[in-house]
């Protein structure tokens, strides 16, 4: 079985300041990580993806993640906030076992001028 | 351009009606998937496909019916039976899984559906 969550179904910053949107995850097996992006009415975009080759993995649009085992984290960061960053963030666990994703309940980045 | 597309963009059922979403790729994946969006809640697995002319329910299939006759097409009907259609549609699909891997999924732009 696996699951994701997603701290925070809301986020509010400044531009230029530091994103931190948090997701936790639980796995039976070794798990892969992503993020995607969601703008409003459209499909999801993907922003980067774990593989375990790297713990840090670098993403589009200047987003980082990084897996951590002990804590079964995977926050997605960004050092400076963009107006265009505005956007709902999901995060998803898959397996080898299980080809589909399962998906965190998302979390809407606002990002104020 | 390859892709995922989605036809239509909105879609109005009336009650006892049963509509059906279109989802087209042209990726050569081998996989699809049709998930369901809630405000609040995610996306849910409805189906996926994994070759043609095979397809598994997932997490909440009920209500809900697709196909898979072509490698590039997998459509999804929503039935009467669905008694709380309204949402918004992603279809998803993904190459063939290489030897302990997980593929990435591409999202189609979604559908939503609109009960009258």
């Amino acid at each position: 079985a696996q699951s994701v969550t997603q701290l925070g179904s809301h986020v509010s910053v400044s531009e230029g300041a530091l994103v931190l949107l948090r997701c936790n995850y639980s796995s039976s097996v070794p798990p892969y990580l992503f993020w995607y992006v969601q703008y409003p009415n459209q499909g999801l975009q993907l922003l980067l993806k774990y593989t375990s080759a790297a713990t840090l993995v670098k993403g589009i649009n200047g987003f980082e993640a990084e897996f951590k085992k002990s804590e079964t984290s995977f926050h997605l960061t960004k050092p400076s906030a963009h107006m265009s960053d505005a956007a709902e963030y999901f995060c998803a666990v898959g397996n080898t076992g299980r080809r589909a994703l399962t998906f965190g309940s998302g979390t809407r980045l606002q990002v104020q001028p | 351009d390859g892709g995922i597309t989605q036809s239509p963009k909105y879609l109005f059922r009336k009650e006892g009606q049963n509509v059906t979403l279109s989802c087209e790729q042209n990726l050569n994946h081998d996989a699809m998937y049709w998930y369901r969006q809630d405000p609040g809640q995610g996306l849910r697995l409805i189906y996926y496909s994994q070759i043609v002319n095979d397809f598994q329910k997932g997490d909440i299939a009920e209500g809900y019916s697709v196909s898979r006759e072509k490698k590039e097409s997998f459509p999804l009907t929503v039935t009467s039976a669905q008694k709380n259609p309204t949402a918004f549609y992603l279809c998803a699909s993904s190459a063939r899984r290489t030897s302990g891997g997980q593929e990435t999924q591409y999202f189609g732009p979604g559908t939503r559906l609109l009960v009258l």
